[in-house]
């Protein structure tokens, strides 16, 4: 079964300023995709990024970048130059290969830019 | 334009009736779900259809039934509406199973049970 973990409590970042947020996942599948997607306090999913499990590079995606470390399990998304419009619950989410190719979310991530 | 279109946007409703939601996606996806988002946020899967087939049928309610008349399309009827079914249901499409595809939802239908 997949797991993802997402454990920090709601955070206040100063706009302009860079914040990390955490995902940890655990599978038991050698291939697998991981992907983060934002929800504004309007509702929508909307996708922000994606990783796949044999990717070389870390991927990356304008202000988005996904510090990727797979021994660790692990794939924190980096948001830079915050702006207002970033402030939104983020979700770290995976899916895996054949039986295990639901897309499974954390719990999220409530992130409030101030100015 | 509209990627994945759910209808209504918002529901509100008595305990005991019965209602559907209705998802449409332009995508060419071969691939629908839907998702149950409750009050702490967490997004959990429900169902899942791929060209009509049903794939994915998680642990729900039997008054919940999922209902695909094309690829293109997935509904969501829900029998005997209960307070514990207030939430915000999400629909979803992907382009087919593999892991490298992510989704695209929907903009979600806020159910309220009263």
């Amino acid at each position: 079964a997949q797991k993802i973990t997402q454990t920090q409590p709601g955070m206040f970042v100063q706009e302009k300023e860079a914040v990390t947020l955490d995902c940890t996942y655990d599978t038991s599948d050698p291939s697998y995709g991981l992907f983060w997607y934002k929800q504004p306090s309007s509702g929508e999913m909307i996708f922000l990024i994606y990783q796949g499990s044999y990717d070389q590079q870390n991927a990356t995606e304008g202000r988005y970048s996904l510090n990727f470390q797979k021994a660790r399990k692990s794939a924190n998304l980096v948001i830079s130059a915050s702006q207002l419009g970033d402030s939104a619950m983020y979700f770290c989410a995976m899916r895996g290969s054949y039986g295990n190719n639901r897309l499974a979310f954390g719990k999220g991530n409530q992130v409030v830019v101030i100015p | 334009d509209t990627a994945v279109s759910q209808t209504p946007k918002y529901l509100v409703t008595q305990m005991g009736n019965d209602k559907s939601i209705k998802c449409e996606q332009n995508l060419g996806h071969d691939t629908m779900y839907w998702y149950k988002q409750d009050s702490k946020k967490f997004l959990k899967i429900m169902f899942s259809y791929n060209n009509k087939e049903l794939i994915i049928n998680e642990t729900v309610p039997n008054r919940f039934s999922p209902k695909s008349p094309d690829k293109a399309h997935l509904n969501l009827h829900i029998n005997s509406l209960e307070l514990g079914d207030s939430a915000v249901y999400f629909c979803a499409s992907s382009q087919n199973t593999d892991r490298g595809y992510g989704y695209t939802f929907g903009s979600g239908t806020r159910l309220t049970v009263v």
